[in-house]
């Protein structure tokens, strides 16, 4: 089945730094990837997707890249803010199952 | 739109009790809703998969008879869990996406959780 790595957290940065969370994946064919957001007490939310080879997604600011020859799909952000502290969590998405990285913490302090 | 609504948004209960958890796809029909415990290290755990009209489907190490999924239509699906014990608190969370089937490329839509306390 299809397997999610993610870079340990939690990440710790000062506001207006550069971020960047590494995610890996494993899977048959070429499954749509998505990067998730949870913020403290509640539930997750899409925070961008891609669903082939070079898509970029993009939102808030943060940036992902569908890379097939190293299969990853890293996330970017050039200016972190405080707002921007959560859990963030990287995943495959297939027809039925969606598989989900551990989570990586971030931390963003003033 | 693809809004998921999860009640209650949190539960004390105590230990041999039962506890009802509904996840509501306000907006759109979903034949396939997604039940996730969630761990203090944040870790998202899969525990089963509900299936409008069928049984669900339980991960691995998930026992059934303990967490019990119904769902019962196409914009509801709850999970009890049975006779809890403390050892059961955590934050729970449904998803579900919209659709007719799981379209590829389309994203999950979450609940915002469940916290359970047994005490």
């Amino acid at each position: 089945g299809d397997s999610v790595t993610q870079m340990e957290g939690p990440v710790t940065l000062s506001e207006e730094a550069c971020l960047t969370i590494n995610c890996t994946y494993t899977a048959t064919g070429y499954p749509s990837l998505f990067w998730y957001v949870q913020y403290p007490g509640e539930g997750l939310q899409l925070l961008l997707k891609a669903t082939k080879a070079d898509d970029k997604g993009s939102n808030k600011g943060f940036e992902a890249t569908y890379r097939k020859e190293t299969t990853s799909f890293h996330l970017e952000k050039g200016s972190v803010q405080v707002s921007d502290s959560a859990v963030y969590f990287c995943s495959t998405g297939g027809y039925q199952k969606v598989t989900f990285g551990t989570g990586t913490k971030l931390q963003v302090i003033p | 739109g693809a809004v998921v609504s999860q009640h209650p948004s949190w539960v004390i209960c105590k230990s041999g009790t039962s506890v009802k958890i509904e996840c509501r796809s306000l907006d759109f029909q979903a034949t396939t809703m997604f039940w996730y415990r969630q761990f203090p290290k944040q870790s998202l755990m899969l525990m089963a998969t509900s299936n409008e009209g069928s049984k669900a489907t339980y991960e691995q190490g998930v026992e059934k008879d303990k967490f019990l999924i119904n769902h019962a239509s196409l914009t509801l699906s709850t999970l009890t869990v049975t006779s809890a014990h403390p050892e059961d608190s955590s934050f729970y969370i449904c998803s579900a996406r919209p659709g007719q089937g799981a379209l590829l490329g389309s994203p999950l839509h979450f609940g915002n959780g469940t916290r359970l306390t047994v005490t």
